[in-house]
């Protein structure tokens, strides 16, 4: 059963306007959330964590939002550029379980057009 | 870019065959970790190290081995590679703790014909 989900496998938007990239989860003992972005031939990068004491978390262009009691985070990205064309997984731990526990979704393909 | 080097980038072999997958770090990260990606699936786990000789399974571990003799490498071993196993596998490192994050290698694309 799969325990983080990102239902959307693609979006698509234009360059200079807002990404939204949405994530929920079902188990409640996640308490550590984070964003991976990878572009193609390459490994995942890190983007951008939140903790569950927070509901936002800034990081110039790329804002993660938690509602805990939804169950679901997203990523905003305002401006996006092309090349934030990318997959973007999402990520939820248990903040003391380890990196081994670190579950992941399946991805969400971005396409941001000029 | 944390210092993860992955080989070979690219390898065909065929179903049945044994084939080792390598994962050099110099970052000094106690954990490492080898993930497979596959469409529709994402990232999974199949085998993690968090220390020299100190191996555990992750998710989809069966038909996989590691070994791990050196802090520095981590090596991953398909002992009768089948078609099912033909896959993207990225290497990973961490400190390990729930909130470090983990630095991921560029990957190898294995192919089993």
């Amino acid at each position: 059963d799969q325990q983080v989900k990102q239902n959307s496998p693609s979006l698509s938007v234009q360059e200079g306007r807002i990404s939204i990239l949405n994530c929920d989860y079902t188990n409640s003992m996640f308490d550590y959330f984070l964003w991976y972005k990878k572009y193609p031939a390459e490994g995942p990068t890190f983007l951008i964590s939140i903790s569950s004491i927070k509901d936002k978390n800034e990081d110039g262009r790329f804002t993660v939002f938690l509602n805990k009691s939804a169950k679901h985070l997203s990523l905003h990205i305002v401006p996006s550029q092309p090349g934030d064309s990318a997959v973007y997984f999402c990520a939820a731990a248990i903040d003391q379980g380890g990196s081994e526990k670190l579950v992941f979704g399946k991805g969400t393909k971005l396409t941001v057009n000029p | 870019d944390a210092g993860i080097t992955q080989s070979p980038r690219h390898k065909v072999t065929e179903t049945g065959t044994p084939v080792t997958l390598r994962c050099h770090q110099t970052e000094n990260h106690r954990y490492m970790y080898w993930y497979r990606q596959d469409p529709g699936h994402g990232l999974r786990l199949i085998h993690y190290s968090y220390g020299v000789k100190d191996t555990d399974k992750g998710e989809v571990s069966d038909g996989y081995s590691v070994s791990r003799s050196k802090t520095e490498d981590f090596l991953l071993t398909l002992e009768s590679a089948t078609s099912s196993q033909t896959s993207v596998y990225f290497c990973a490192i961490s400190r390990g703790q729930g909130n470090s994050p983990l630095h991921f290698g560029n990957g190898t694309r294995l192919t089993v014909t």
